[in-house]
């Protein structure tokens, strides 16, 4: 059966350096997102995606964040100038058509930044 | 803004007897969808079950179904025969959708539920 990947599982690195997390979405999927979840809290929506450009986005997804299709598989989001506070688990997803169609979730990469 | 709360941090039952996690939700939508996801141990989240705010039937998918109670903003999901392999973490979860019949794709999730199932 198809499915998200993420890359790498776990990633460290320092306050202030820049962090690109990698998904490759299934293959037919044309919408894609992004979501994290501090330690304890509750998963929150970072931002979503089509056609190359951002549909939606929420208000921790500010100037240090992006995303970018880079080539016909892969998603990634783009870290800038990392902050010790973005230390989570990040979830990409993708769903086939937009909305009520399942969101098919990675099983994320857990950053920490020290 | 939406909110979706679950009350209950952590659920556990017997192995093959029936168990109900509980989620409400605050919202001024009139047109939006409820989803429960489970996340097992390995945190790969996956669909369970799936509510179209416009229908009153209840949806159930074999051993799951819900409860939605549209007036009192309610969305519980029960699990029958409750199996060893649906130990995990549940979450809620809300999506609006649009005046055009479609919706973002945006999912606004509960703080989980941890079920364990005990043999």
């Amino acid at each position: 059966e198809p499915e998200v990947t993420q890359t790498p599982s776990h990633q460290v690195t320092q306050m202030g350096q820049e962090v690109i997390l990698r998904c490759v979405p299934i293959s037919n999927h044309l919408y894609f997102y992004w979501y994290r979840q501090i330690l304890g809290q509750k998963v929150e929506f970072l931002v979503s995606f089509y056609n190359n450009e951002i549909s939606e986005k929420s208000e921790i997804f500010d100037d240090q964040f992006s995303v970018e299709r880079p080539d016909g598989s892969n998603f990634t989001l783009k870290i800038r100038s990392t902050k010790l506070e973005d230390s989570a688990m990040y979830f990409c997803a993708s769903s086939e058509l937009l909305g009520v169609y399942e969101q098919y979730f990675g099983p994320g990469t857990r950053l920490t930044v020290t | 803004a939406q909110t979706v709360t679950q009350s209950q941090p952590e659920m556990s039952v017997q192995e093959a007897e029936t168990v109900t996690l509980s989620c409400t939700y605050d919202t001024s939508e009139n047109n939006y969808y409820l989803f429960w996801y489970k996340q097992p141990p390995s945190r790969q989240m996956i669909l369970v079950i799936r509510q179209e705010a416009y229908k009153q039937q209840n949806a159930t998918e074999n051993r799951f179904s819900v409860n939605f109670q549209k007036a009192a903003k309610s969305f519980s999901l029960k699990i029958s025969d409750s199996q060893l392999g649906d130990t995990a973490m549940y979450f809620c979860a809300f999506m609006k959708q649009s005046a055009g019949g479609t919706s973002y794709g945006k999912l606004t999730f509960g703080q989980g539920t941890i079920l364990t199932v005990h043999p």
